[in-house]
């Protein structure tokens, strides 16, 4: 079935830093990708989205590509904030049956000092 | 929360009590999914539902069941409480006629059972 594998955590970096957080899926046909965060005692937010193979999503200067010859969907920033402190979900869209659903990796916690 | 309301957001209860969770819409989307989310497992779907009495489950649904008796409503019922649906649940929301496969979620109900 279609699955998705996110880097565990804690991923623990000082202000300014480059971040990346992995993600691959499988998938068969062609599932649209999504990160989600989730910020402490919160619901998940949307972060970003790609539909297709090769669409960009962004959003808030995190960055993911969607690409399909390595089936991978990694989260990128340029500089993080303490305020980017949160839970990073990677997610694709399962189509089956009479709606779509969302299959979610297990979360990576995002810690940034100071 | 986009017009979720889950209730009660904080319940604690005994072993083999039963245990209801309500998600109240006010965006008038057709689908509703209840997921749990625990440690090591990121989120979970429990059961989904695409339009009122039109119900599916989800990959975790054993010890739980819907109800959907009106579209704004959508109620997940334990019927008798184990230690191991110890867990945060999230209701979230979907309109396919919109930003297709995008989840709202609301902000959680935490249900410890003792």
């Amino acid at each position: 079935g279609n699955s998705v594998t996110q880097m565990e955590g804690p991923v623990t970096l000082s202000e300014e830093a480059f971040l990346t957080i992995n993600c691959t899926y499988t998938a068969t046909g062609y599932p649209s990708l999504f990160w989600y965060v989730q910020y402490p005692g919160e619901g998940l937010q949307l972060l970003l989205k790609a539909t297709k193979a090769d669409d960009k999503g962004s959003n808030k200067g995190f960055e993911a590509t969607y690409r399909k010859e390595t089936t991978s969907f990694h989260l990128e920033k340029g500089s993080v904030q303490v305020s980017d402190s949160a839970v990073y979900f990677c997610a694709l869209s399962d189509y089956g049956g009479a709606t779509n659903k969302l299959i979610f990796g297990t979360g990576t916690l995002l810690a940034v000092q100071p | 929360d986009a017009g979720i309301t889950q209730s009660p957001r904080h319940k604690v209860t005994e072993t083999g009590t039963p245990v209801t969770l309500r998600c109240h819409q006010t965006e008038n989307h057709r689908y509703m999914y209840w997921y749990r989310q625990d440690p090591g497992h990121g989120l979970r779907l429990i059961h989904y539902s695409y339009g009122v009495k039109d119900t599916d489950k989800g990959e975790v649904s054993d010890g739980y069941s819907v109800s959907r008796s009106k579209t704004e409503d959508f109620l997940l019922t334990l019927e008798s409480a184990t230690s191991s649906q110890t867990s945060v649940y999230f209701c979230a929301i979907s309109d396919p006629r919109g930003r297709a496969n995008v989840l709202t979620f609301g902000a959680g109900s935490r249900l410890t059972v003792l």
